[in-house]
């Protein structure tokens, strides 16, 4: 069974740039989240989304980040502008969308905003 | 809101030794409780999930308890080996119906040979 896969694995940018990182999950999951993970800190949601439908955008910063999920399968995660402080490994996880079921991360992306 | 937090930054054992990681919430006893194994470099790995109505869970040299009064969760590696050598995530569900989880920062757990 194939993981779920991200891309890019790095990426350097200025501040005020903007960013997108991209996400397939493994098929037939209909839960995709992306977290952001600063360094020595845990996971932290910033969107879920059920099949195509946003369920959880609270601690999404609506003002320079997106998300969607286009079709239910691939979504693509978006910061602009980025500042000093989005620096930060993003991960995005999938889940067969039933309760109590284990969430499948991909290797992330490492984001560096000088 | 629902916190959960794991004590120990770094725990250093022996070889051989059973390593004991401690993961604290609090609020209300979340649905369930999942650990995770993260490696450098790679996104976290699924590990054990312990429910509500459930005192304990093993599997192979893992072993995880679920202590709704003391709001507490412990994760036990038995015979633990360098190859353990990890950050061990600890995640609780959050309300009921939405399944995203809270993760505490992790304990970084080495094995020394």
């Amino acid at each position: 069974e194939a993981g779920v896969a991200q891309s890019p694995r790095y990426k350097i940018i200025e501040k005020r740039q903007s960013v997108a990182f991209w996400c397939n999950p493994i098929s037939g999951h209909a839960t995709l989240y992306w977290y952001q993970q600063i360094l020595g800190q845990g996971p932290k949601l910033l969107i879920q989304f059920q099949n195509n439908g946003v369920v959880d955008d609270s601690q999404l910063p609506k003002d320079r980040f997106s998300a969607e999920r286009l079709k239910g399968v691939d979504s693509t995660l978006k910061i602009q502008p980025a500042k000093l402080e989005d620096s930060a490994v993003y991960l995005c996880a999938s889940s067969a969308g039933q309760l109590n079921t284990e969430a499948f991360f991909g290797q992330g992306t490492r984001l560096t905003v000088v | 809101s629902q916190k959960i937090e794991q004590n120990s930054e770094a725990l250093n054992i022996q070889e051989g030794k059973t390593a004991t990681l401690t993961c604290n919430y609090t609020n209300y006893s979340p649905a369930y409780l999942q650990w995770y194994r993260q490696d450098p470099g790679r996104g976290p790995v699924f590990l054990l999930l312990i429910r509500e109505n459930e005192k304990e869970k093993r599997k192979e040299r893992l072993k995880v308890t679920f202590d709704t009064t003391l709001k507490q969760s412990l994760f036990h590696i038995t015979a633990s080996q360098p190859a353990d050598s990890a950050t061990y995530l600890c995640a609780r569900s959050m309300d009921t119906g939405r399944r995203a989880l809270t993760f505490g920062s992790g304990t970084r757990l080495q094995v020394q040979p």
